[in-house]
Order: structure tokens, then sequence, then C-alpha cells
């Protein structure tokens, strides 16, 4: 079974440039969820779609970030612009059923530097 | 909402030691907990995990213990080895229907030859 697969792998960008990351969660999969990793810390959720609607956004800082996941597949996550603080690996995961369902499988993340 | 809190931030124990790494909640009707493993530059893989009505669940030599009245639960390595070291994560499924997973903070563990 193919993983998550994410894209791409590093990133670095200036402060107040615009940076989109994109993230094909395993075949099935009605559940996708974007974390944000900051060096040292646990994974924090930003955004989680059910198929292609928005379950939970409430830690997601709207003014700047923004996802999608159209035909409730392949999901895009952008920041504009972007703060030294978004230094982080974004993290794309997804689990099989409903909005209960357990498990959740990573992807590999994207590194993101903010200069 | 739901707070996670992980202890130790950072354990070093020796080849063939257990290790042992608590995490402590705060939202009672917590169901799931999950505890993940990240390896440096990798990413975080589910290692065990326990829904609310289980005590403890083992696999091999990883065992998870939960105490519900005291909101806690842990993870236990036994007969550790090098391949052990990692970042380790719990993780807590509050009581919303969302999914949603907290994370503590992560303890880093070194299993020395």
């Amino acid at each position: 079974e193919a993983g998550v697969a994410q894209s791409p792998r590093y990133k670095i960008i200036e402060k107040r440039q615009s940076v989109a990351f994109w993230c094909n969660p395993i075949s099935g999969h009605a559940t996708l969820y974007w974390y944000q990793q900051i060096l040292g810390q646990g994974p924090k959720l930003l955004i989680q779609f059910q198929n292609n609607g928005v379950v939970d956004d409430s830690q997601l800082p709207k003014d700047r970030f923004s996802a999608e996941r159209l035909k409730g597949v392949d999901s895009t996550l952008k920041i504009q612009p972007a703060k030294l603080e978004d230094s982080a690996v974004y993290l794309c995961a997804s689990s099989l059923g409903g909005v209960a369902s357990d498990t959740q499988y990573f992807g590999p993340g994207t590194r993101l530097t903010v200069l | 909402g739901e707070n996670v809190e992980q202890h130790p931030s950072t354990l070093s124990v020796q080849e063939g030691d257990s290790a042992v790494i608590k995490c402590t909640y705060s939202d009672s009707a917590s169901n799931y907990f999950p505890w993940y493993k990240q390896e440096l530059g990798k990413r975080p893989q589910l290692i065990i995990d326990i829904r609310s009505n289980v005590g403890e669940k083992k696999d091999q030599r990883i065992a998870v213990t939960l105490n519900k009245t005291a909101k806690h639960f842990s993870l236990h390595i036994t007969e550790t080895q090098p391949e052990d070291s990692a970042v380790y994560f719990c993780a807590v499924r509050g009581s919303g229907n969302t999914g949603k997973l907290i994370f503590g903070q992560g303890t880093t563990l070194q299993v020395k030859p």
C-alpha cells in the first residue's frame, strides 16, 4: 500500500513570499489532516478535511494560511505572505473512514525555512 | 481545550534496560491514546495505541497503560535496543467527533549500546 505523499520535501523562501504544499493521501482515505510541527515540538493540527469539506480549521491562521481539497483526494496548503515564525515541518496525514476514524498515517513532511 | 503534558523531555538508557514515558491529559472524555515514533528527519509512525475501554495493551517489547481516573497513560519499552533511539510523541483524541489529535511535546530517547 502506498503511503501519504507530499511535495516538495524542502522549501526555502524569503519572508512575505508565498508558498504552496501538496499532499496525496492514501488511496481511499476520506479524512485528511494538515499539521504544523515546529522544531522540538509535537505536531499541531492546522486543518482537517472530511472528503472535500472542512471539519476543523480552528487553529489555522486564516489571514495568511489557506487550504483546499478539491474532489476529496489531493490537498494543497498555501501560506501568503510567509512570516519567519512559519518555519516548520508541514505534515499531511490521512485516515480511512469517518471523522472519528482512529489511525492517522503521516506523510514525510515538507520542511519550510523562511528567511 | 485539551492539554497534553509529556515527561521526560529526554531519556537516556543503556541497551537492554527499560524506558518509560508518561503523558497526562486534561479532558476526562478523551477516548483514544496513540503513541508515535519519529526518527530524525522522518515521518511520525504509529507504534501502539489504546482506547479508553482498555487498561493495558502490549505488542512485543512495547506496552501502553492507561489510568483514566488519574488521566495519564504511559509507554513502556523493555529490552531497549539502539534502533529504539528516536523522538516519541503521545497524543490524545478528545471528546469531539472530529478525530483531532492533540500531541505531547515529545521525548527524545537515546539508547546507548
